[in-house]
């Protein structure tokens, strides 16, 4: 059974940095395209990054040289590095499996960006 | 603003057939890049109702369904029960920003 499973949510000053996990099981995170898709409070979703299964990563605009994506073969996991971190990034962050679409998801981590 | 527009809600009695739009253009639905719906239950994680314009996955009942045409793509729910409540999501890929993108979401009402 595929499951994906978030951790990492914290209470963050603004300029501060955080990084978010997302534990896999049931498939290999490095055979597939993984995502991360935040969606901040009484918000819709916003695609953030993406990580190919051939290594090639790719960033929203919004969080472009901020933010870096990257997976680690051994654990199986996904991760987020998220600097400089301002107000607009506080929202639920869900990491996703796939490649033209999400066909599974997170229960999702909440990032709170506040003084 | 999203790159894809959706109504922001929509509203039917139950038994009744509603449809939501999904409008882009030339980079991302107009490419021929498929669509995707998801469905969010209130305080869960979205979940994938129709991919690649019309398909269900196993589970999602056959009241679903999908379509695209051009630069638009609609969801349509036919048989409104009370548990399809809920906010809908079109997903594509969008060839100048390298990424997926959503619609604004469209909250359903059944009434």
């Amino acid at each position: 059974e595929v499951q994906l499973v978030e951790s990492g949510g914290a209470l963050v000053q603004p300029g501060g940095s955080l990084r978010l996990s997302c534990a896999a099981s049931g498939f290999t995170v490095s055979s597939n395209y993984m995502s991360w898709v935040r969606q901040a409070p009484g918000k819709g979703l916003e695609w953030v990054s993406v990580i190919q299964s051939g290594g090639s990563t790719y960033y929203a605009d919004s969080v472009k040289g901020r933010f870096t994506i990257s997976r680690d073969n051994s654990k199986n996991t996904l991760y987020v590095q998220m600097n400089s971190l301002r107000a607009e990034d506080t929202a639920v962050y869900y990491c996703a499996r796939g490649a033209s679409h999400a066909e599974y998801w997170g229960q999702g981590t909440l990032v709170t960006v506040s003084s | 603003q999203s790159v894809l527009t959706q109504p922001p809600s929509v509203s039917g009695a139950p038994g009744q057939r509603v449809t939501i739009s999904c409008t882009g253009s030339r980079s991302n639905i107009g490419a021929g890049y498929d669509v995707h719906w998801y469905q969010q239950l209130p305080g869960t994680a979205p979940k994938l109702l129709i991919y690649a314009n019309t398909n269900r996955p196993s589970g999602v009942p056959d009241r679903f369904s999908g379509s695209k045409s051009g630069t638009s793509a609609s969801l349509a729910i036919t048989g409104l029960q009370a548990e399809d409540e809920a906010d809908y999501y079109c997903q594509s890929y969008d060839s100048s920003l390298s990424g997926w993108v959503f619609g604004g979401g469209t909250r359903l009402t059944v009434l």
